[in-house]
């Protein structure tokens, strides 16, 4: 079965600085994707960014990027430059492939951004 | 419109109540899901239509009740609920197989079981 671990509940950063958010995953597939999705206050889940389990590069969206280790199972999100609308909940997420598409979710990291 | 878009946003029920929520997805997509966000709990998928196959949790209660007429709507029928089952219901949609499979979620339904 798939596990995903976000070990912080919450976190704090000022405006403007970088913060990681740490999420490791558990799988036996060869192939698996993982996504970083955010939540704000008003509840839609906002696709962020994805690193496929064969990419050789980290993944990179503006601001997002994706620190993977393969070997050590971790996939955490680093946001630069951290601004005041970053304040949302952020959970990390493991596709795994086959008839059931399922995305199995961590529970997740309450970010805030203080001014 | 555009994305995923669910209806209704809130819903208030009594537990003898029947409802329905609406999810449409405008991104030409072919695999449509059902999750559930209860407090502090991790999301958890209900249902899965993929390709005309529907997969579903073993666990979500027969008084919830799915329907996929096309690769563009996804229902979720709901009946005689328990006040447990309030929660935020999110409807998700995604291309599959192949590639990314990046599953593009609506808005929410925030539902209230009284």
């Amino acid at each position: 079965a798939q596990k995903i671990t976000q070990t912080q509940p919450g976190m704090f950063v000022q405006e403007k600085e970088a913060v990681t958010l740490d999420c490791t995953y558990d799988t036996s597939d060869p192939s698996y994707g993982l996504f970083w999705y955010k939540q704000p206050s008003s509840g839609e889940m906002i696709f962020l960014i994805y690193q496929g389990s064969y990419d050789q590069q980290n993944a990179t969206e503006g601001r997002y990027s994706l620190n993977f280790q393969k070997a050590r199972k971790s996939a955490n999100l680093v946001i630069s430059a951290s601004q005041l609308g970053d304040s949302a909940m952020y959970f990390c997420a493991q596709l795994r492939r086959g008839s059931a598409r399922q995305l199995t979710f961590g529970s997740g990291t309450q970010l805030t951004v203080l001014p | 419109e555009t994305g995923v878009t669910q209806t209704p946003r809130h819903l208030v029920m009594g537990m003898t109540n029947k409802k329905s929520l609406k999810c449409e997805q405008h991104l030409g997509h072919n695999a449509m899901y059902w999750y559930k966000q209860s407090a502090k709990k991790p999301l958890e998928l209900m249902f899965v239509y993929s390709l005309e196959e529907r997969v579903e949790n073993n666990s979500v209660p027969s008084r919830f009740s799915p329907e996929c007429p096309n690769s563009s709507h996804l229902f979720l029928h709901l009946h005689t609920l328990q006040p447990e089952d309030s929660a935020l219901y999110l409807c998700a949609s995604s291309q599959a197989p192949g590639g990314r499979e990046t599953q593009y979620f609506g808005p929410g339904t925030r539902l209230l079981v009284l």
